[in-house]
């Protein structure tokens, strides 16, 4: 089955710099890429999505690039602020007959210092 | 808020036992998925029901199991509760068995 790695496992980063959280998936098969962001409390939401036939993505400070020759994927945060500290998960899921299975990275903590 | 409701926030419950974790889909959507997330193992996908119909299987053990109404919400049950059970369980909802997920706010299961 996929197999999805995140790195690093905490990322801390002084408020303003730029903070980059890369992932790899093992199933070629794989077309979908979502980022999600946990809040201590919360559910994990979606931040920003990407699929296969599209190699890069912005919204707004975020942005998401995709290299499905090496397979692997990134999240770049740019003028990091205190709200953006929290845990962001990758994941990745493959267009299949039936199901519908996000397979997740092991998360980033990421921690903003003001 | 994503639209999508757990209940309850926290349980915490004593070994052997059973309990139910309840979910409400976001208003229109048809699939319902569950994950756990405990610190040793991240984020799990357990299992995806399609308008009733169970769609996708993870690593759910025997001793979970789950089930869609036909007003949507869904239900996991857990028997025979273990230690390592606890967990933080999400539920997750989306308008096609396809698209893109949205993640309740969980609960927090502890088993002592």
């Amino acid at each position: 089955g996929e197999n999805v790695e995140q790195h690093p496992s905490t990322l801390s980063v002084q408020e303003g710099d730029s903070a980059v959280i890369k992932c790899t998936y093992s199933d070629s098969a794989s077309n979908y890429f979502p980022w999600y962001k946990q809040e201590l409390g919360k559910g994990p939401q979606l931040i920003i999505d990407i699929r296969s036939n599209v190699g890069e993505k912005k919204d707004q400070r975020i942005a998401v690039t995709l290299n499905k020759t090496a397979k692997h994927f990134s999240l770049h945060i740019t003028e990091t602020q205190p709200e953006d500290s929290a845990v962001y998960f990758c994941a990745a899921k493959a267009i299949k007959a039936a199901g519908n299975k996000l397979t997740f990275g092991g998360g980033t903590r990421v921690l903003v210092k003001p | 808020d994503s639209g999508v409701t757990q209940t309850p926030k926290h349980l915490i419950t004593a070994t052997g036992q059973r309990v139910t974790l309840r979910c409400s889909p976001r208003s229109g959507d048809l699939s319902v998925y569950w994950y756990q997330q405990s610190l040793d193992q991240g984020l799990q996908f357990l299992i995806q029901y399609y308008n009733g119909e169970e769609r996708a299987k993870g690593n759910i053990l025997e001793r979970f199991s789950a089930q869609q109404f036909p007003d949507l919400h869904s239900e996991l049950n857990l028997s025979s509760l273990e230690l390592g059970d606890s967990a933080l369980y999400f539920c997750a909802s989306s308008v096609s068995a396809e698209n893109i997920q949205y993640f309740g706010a969980g609960t927090r299961l502890s088993v002592l």
